[in-house]
Order: C-alpha cells, then sequence, then structure tokens
C-alpha cells in the first residue's frame, strides 16, 4: 500500500531532550516536507525537500533540523526542544520537486514539558 | 501574516444546503489545492487547480482558482453530513518559492442531518 509513514505517532518529553520523529515513504516521491500544525494557524511548512541531499527551509525552520540522505526517508530533529515545539506534526511527500499533490502520513503529536 | 486568507473559518449548515469556501491572497501561485482533513488524521488531496479561470467538478464539489492564480473558492452542492471536516486550501510557490506550500487556516465545516 503506497503511503507515508510517521514514528512515534504520539511523544511526549521534557524540555531539552534530543528527539528524532522518522518519515518514510515508499513512493518513490522525489520531494518530501515537514509541517506543523497548530490551533488557529493551521499548517506551517518548516523544512522541504526537493530531491535527495537537498533541504531549505520553510515558513518555521528555528529549533528544527532535516536530513535526506536516501529518497525516501526524511527525519525531523529536535536538538534541544522546548515547550512552543509542542504541536501536531505532519510529514508529506509529493511525485513531482515542486510539492504540487502532496500525501501526508498521519501526524506525530508532541508534547514538550 | 497568513499568506492565504480563508474564510469562513467556521461553517455550520443543514443537510442539503449549498455552501462556497473562499481563499485569497495578493501573491500569484503555480497552482492551488484543496485538501480535506478529518479528526487524527493527515490531509488528503482533493483537487489541484493549475490554470487561472480553470473550474474543476468533484461530485458535488466545484473548484475555481481566479483568472489571476491569486485566489480560489470551493463550492458545495447539496451538502451532506459526510462532508464535514477541514477544508484547507494551499498555493504552491513559484520561481524562487518553489517547492514552498502556504496554507490556510482552514475552514471546519460541519454539516448536520
Amino acid at each position: 500500500e503506497a503511503q507515508v509513514t510517521q514514528n512515534p505517532r504520539y511523544l511526549i518529553t521534557v524540555t531539552g531532550k534530543k528527539l528524532t520523529v522518522t518519515c518514510s515513504q515508499n513512493m518513490n516521491h522525489e520531494y518530501m516536507s515537514w509541517y506543523r500544525q497548530d490551533p488557529g494557524l493551521g499548517l506551517r511548512q518548516i523544512y522541504y525537500s526537493m530531491n535527495v541531499e537537498v533541504t531549505d527551509k520553510g515558513d518555521v525552520p528555528e529549533g528544527y533540523k532535516v536530513s535526506r540522505k536516501e529518497k525516501r526517508n526524511f527525519p525531523l530533529i529536535l536538538e534541544s526542544p522546548s515547550p512552543n515545539q509542542t504541536s501536531l506534526y505532519f510529514c508529506a511527500s509529493s511525485f513531482g520537486t515542486s510539492g504540487v499533490e502532496q500525501y501526508f502520513g498521519p501526524g506525530t503529536r508532541l508534547t514538550v514539558t | 501574516t497568513q499568506l492565504l486568507e480563508q474564510s469562513p473559518q467556521f461553517l455550520s449548515i443543514q443537510e442539503g444546503e449549498n455552501l462556497t469556501v473562499y481563499c485569497n491572497s495578493s501573491s500569484v501561485f503555480s497552482s492551488l489545492q484543496w485538501y480535506r482533513q478529518e479528526p487524527g488524521e493527515g490531509p488528503v488531496l482533493l483537487v489541484t487547480v493549475v490554470t487561472g479561470g480553470e473550474v474543476k467538478k468533484l461530485k458535488r464539489l466545484t473548484f475555481q482558482f481566479g483568472d489571476a492564480r491569486k485566489d480560489s473558492s470551493l463550492h458545495i452542492t447539496a451538502a451532506q453530513p459526510g462532508d464535514t471536516g477541514l477544508y484547507l486550501c494551499a498555493g504552491v510557490g513559484r520561481g524562487s518559492t518553489l517547492g514552498r506550500l502556504y496554507f490556510g487556516r482552514g475552514t471546519q465545516l460541519t454539516v448536520w442531518p
């Protein structure tokens, strides 16, 4: 089944403890992206990647890192999480490099205390 | 600042009524997409409109892209309870912003039987 998977789905952590949220797609898509969704603010793009080894900043990249070492995986790294990074995170991928017609993962709900 | 303004934010109607959701911007996009999101899930793509003035129909849903490629509308005819959900518009960047996806804050639609 064609899909985007994220792990973990739920995570509660403490301020400053490094964490990684994994994202994997099995559709051989060129483009991958991370978003956070917050009440009243909607979905905001964190980082995106148009190809392997190519990553670019979105609207809210501060406090996050990403890497794209292989086509199928695009992990999101929080080196020192803070409470303002408590949010619902979505990974997405699309066939073309422009980001049109994205397939979204199921989401990761992160709470930083 | 929000690049895409979506209205209304909330819509609560009876089954059988018609409705229109608007998505407006001062920026030009290479294409505009509409997604629908259910609670606890990632957004799912409904349609992509690319050409200024383009109209696409998906059963009872009609999507229109403005002539100047800055705005779009979603019209639902004879709404049903199954249409309930969060509707999101998203503009795809062009030129130096290719790969960027800009979301509106969404319209929460509730259709009562």
